[in-house]
């Protein structure tokens, strides 16, 4: 069975500074990973996956994520926060035959804080 | 496109009671929903993947005779927490699956939250 991990239950950054958000993953076959951004009482929305190819993952609204399989991470990053970019962050991985969005599995999530 | 709804959005309810939650695919069609249930600050946890036409498929430890779901079409799935207790108090969000470029993508439901009372 696969599983997520992030080790960081709340990030606080100031507004315009770079954040990362961490990632692990156990799986003992290949694996699909995803971010997804939660805000208040709201579902879950995709900012980015990785399926294949390339392993810098760019998504929406400026955040990206690496694919390290030999860490089996996928941290994701964001060179200049806003306020608005807080919210609940989960990173979630599934595992496919062909074409993965089978079930996912969350980590616990990352409450991202951006202060003035 | 790919716009998941549920109703009601929160719903507060009497113990013993039954409440039952819709989740609708609006510009799709999905053979495949699925229900989560997320306690505060705590993660989604997959209660059961919704298939249209058959039976729901529990995760370990979700009882089936409490937690109903039909998947009567293509566009719709539905739970009812039936005899609902406190501890039943929770935000459930579902998710319904479609195939896009060879790969099946989950789209998410703004969930529903339910206390019950």
């Amino acid at each position: 069975a696969q599983s997520v991990t992030q080790l960081d239950s709340q990030v606080p950054v100031f507004e315009e500074a770079p954040v990362e958000l961490r990632c692990n993953y156990s799986s003992s076959v290949s694996v699909y990973l995803f971010w997804y951004v939660q805000y208040p009482n709201q579902g879950l929305q995709l900012l980015l996956k990785y399926l294949s190819g390339s392993t810098l993952v760019k998504g929406i609204n400026g955040f990206e994520a690496e694919f390290n399989k030999s860490q089996t991470s996928f941290h994701l990053r964001k060179p200049s926060v806003h306020i608005s970019d807080t919210a609940e962050y989960f990173c979630a991985v599934s595992v496919g035959i062909t074409g993965g969005g089978n079930k996912l599995t969350f980590g616990t999530g990352t409450q991202l804080k951006v202060e003035l | 496109g790919a716009v998941v709804s549920q109703h009601p959005s929160w719903v507060i309810c009497k113990s013993g009671t039954s409440v039952k939650i819709e989740c609708r695919s609006l510009d799709f069609q999905a053979t495949t929903m699925f229900w989560y249930r997320q306690f505060p600050k705590q993660s989604l946890m997959l209660m059961a993947t919704s298939n249209e036409g058959s039976k729901a498929t529990y995760e370990q430890g979700v009882e089936k005779d409490k937690f109903l779901i039909n998947h009567a079409s293509l566009t719709l799935s539905t739970l009812t927490v039936t005899s609902a207790h406190p501890e039943d108090s929770s935000f459930y969000i579902c998710s319904a699956r479609v195939r896009r470029g060879g790969y099946n993508e989950q789209f998410f439901g703004p969930g529903t939250r339910l206390t019950v009372l």
